[in-house]
């Protein structure tokens, strides 16, 4: 089975600067997709950005961007320019492309306070 | 357009009854998920339907919960004889195909006393 683990129940960064989450997972498969959802205080749950396994490139959506390190089973968050409104819990998920159906595995979350 | 919707937001109930939850997906949405989440925990999977058959309910916890999808839409988690444990946010997505972005819905927040 799949497992998403993330390291740092809480982080804090100052408001315009830059934090990383961390996000490693365990799995055998070599087609999957990983994601960062963020969830705010409204308990929404909001994609924040995905990356497909077969892919080289790092994803990037405006702010934020992702360090997939496939042989190691790391997929970082950054999020530059930090804002106010980025303040939320940010889970990271895992997703099969084979033989475990298309449900989401998601880790512990990362609580990030940004400090003004 | 709407989102996924899903009723009622609150639940408060006493141990031992029965408790039905309410996912209305997005329309044309053929794959539907069901996850639970405690306070302070990412969402753990239960189920999920493509169209109104039940792909996979390996996630449900035993077999006090059961879930349905009779047209393929409007899809129900209920809960029979329910306990303390079971209290937390219980959380519907739906997606346009299995392999697609899951779109969650609110919530509903399911509370035992």
């Amino acid at each position: 089975a799949q497992t998403v683990t993330q390291s740092q129940p809480e982080m804090s960064v100052q408001e315009a600067e830059t934090v990383t989450l961390s996000c490693t997972y365990d799995t055998s498969e070599s087609d999957y997709y990983l994601f960062w959802y963020k969830q705010p205080p409204s308990r929404q749950m909001i994609l924040v950005i995905r990356q497909e396994a077969y892919k080289q490139q790092n994803a990037t959506e405006n702010r934020f961007s992702v360090n997939f390190q496939k042989a190691a089973k790391s997929f970082s968050l950054k999020i530059s320019d930090s804002q106010l409104g980025d303040a939320a819990m940010y889970f990271c998920a895992y997703r099969s492309q084979e033989t475990s159906g298309s449900r989401l595995t998601f880790g512990e979350g990362t609580q990030l306070t940004v400090n003004p | 357009g709407a989102g996924v919707s899903q009723s009622p937001r609150y639940k408060v109930t006493k141990r031992g009854q029965d408790v039905a939850l309410r996912c209305d997906p997005i329309s044309g949405h053929v794959s539907l998920y069901w996850y639970r989440q405690a306070l302070g925990q990412g969402p753990e999977f239960l189920t999920y339907f493509n169209y109104e058959a039940q792909q996979d309910k390996s996630g449900l916890p035993n077999d006090r919960f059961s879930a349905e999808r009779p047209e393929g839409s409007i899809s129900t988690l209920t809960i029979q004889r329910t306990e303390q444990r079971d209290s937390a946010m219980y959380r519907c997505a739906s997606s346009p195909g299995p392999y697609n972005e899951q779109f969650f819905g609110p919530g509903t927040r399911l509370t035992v006393l």
